[in-house]
């Protein structure tokens, strides 16, 4: 299975900061990584695939990048309903994987 | 566009079994991938399967090989995601998603508890 790691777990961060998440895959996945959004409470929301492509309706505050084994999600001039929490997704291979998360909180 | 609409909350004995359904209105299944999310309380996102339409196969978390069943009823446009000899740490809330990306169920919870 193709492991997922996420860094940082938790970040405290303001209104208006600039905000990067990585995500390190155990093996090569190209550029087949997804990224989401969850609230407390609720279902996730996809954000962007194929790295760095945004779904429709995504604010563009919102960017990925990375290709291979590193990624990464940049939020700049985070807004208050960016506060939640944050995976990543491989779809390179079965059994797709995420990772950890990453819990943005309020500063 | 394109909803899922998903079962009630269960509460289930050690041993048993849970059947989620997953019902898709403003399209067709016929066609879709759907898979199935689990959520532990306070945890992060696991992926447990999904059914290939175009293969006509389904593929399973290893973790999961002969305690799962997906299936699906076309004709109703519903997706069945069936969990056996549940254990406590089954607990969580359960998603459906089609394509793995959106849109996604509202959640079942399931707990299992004696």
């Amino acid at each position: 299975d193709i492991q997922m790691t996420q860094s940082p777990s938790a970040l405290s961060a303001s209104v208006g900061d600039r905000v990067t998440i990585t995500c390190r895959a155990s093996q090569d996945i190209g550029d087949l990584l997804a990224w989401f959004q969850q609230r407390p409470g609720k279902a996730p929301k996809s954000l962007i695939y194929a790295a760095s492509i945004l779904h429709s309706g995504v604010p563009s505050n919102f960017s990925g990048s990375g290709s291979g084994t590193d990624f990464s999600l940049t939020i700049t001039s985070l807004q208050p309903e960016d506060f939640a929490t944050y995976y990543c997704q491989q779809y390179s291979s079965y059994p797709v994987t995420f990772g950890g998360g990453t819990r943005v909180e309020i500063k | 566009q394109v909803q899922l609409v998903q079962s009630g909350a269960e509460v289930k004995k050690p041993g048993a079994s849970v059947k989620v359904s997953c019902k898709v209105s403003g399209y067709t299944l016929s066609g879709l991938s759907m898979h199935w999310v689990r959520q532990a309380p306070g945890k992060g996102l696991e992926w447990m399967g999904t059914f290939d339409p175009e293969g006509g196969e389904t593929f399973y978390a290893q973790k999961f090989q002969g305690r799962l069943n997906m299936t699906e009823d076309t004709s109703t446009d519903t997706a069945y995601m069936e969990l056996s000899s549940l254990r406590p740490d089954d607990s969580a809330v359960y998603f459906c998603v089609i394509n793995l990306f959106d849109p996604w169920g509202q959640g079942t919870l399931v707990t299992v508890s004696s």
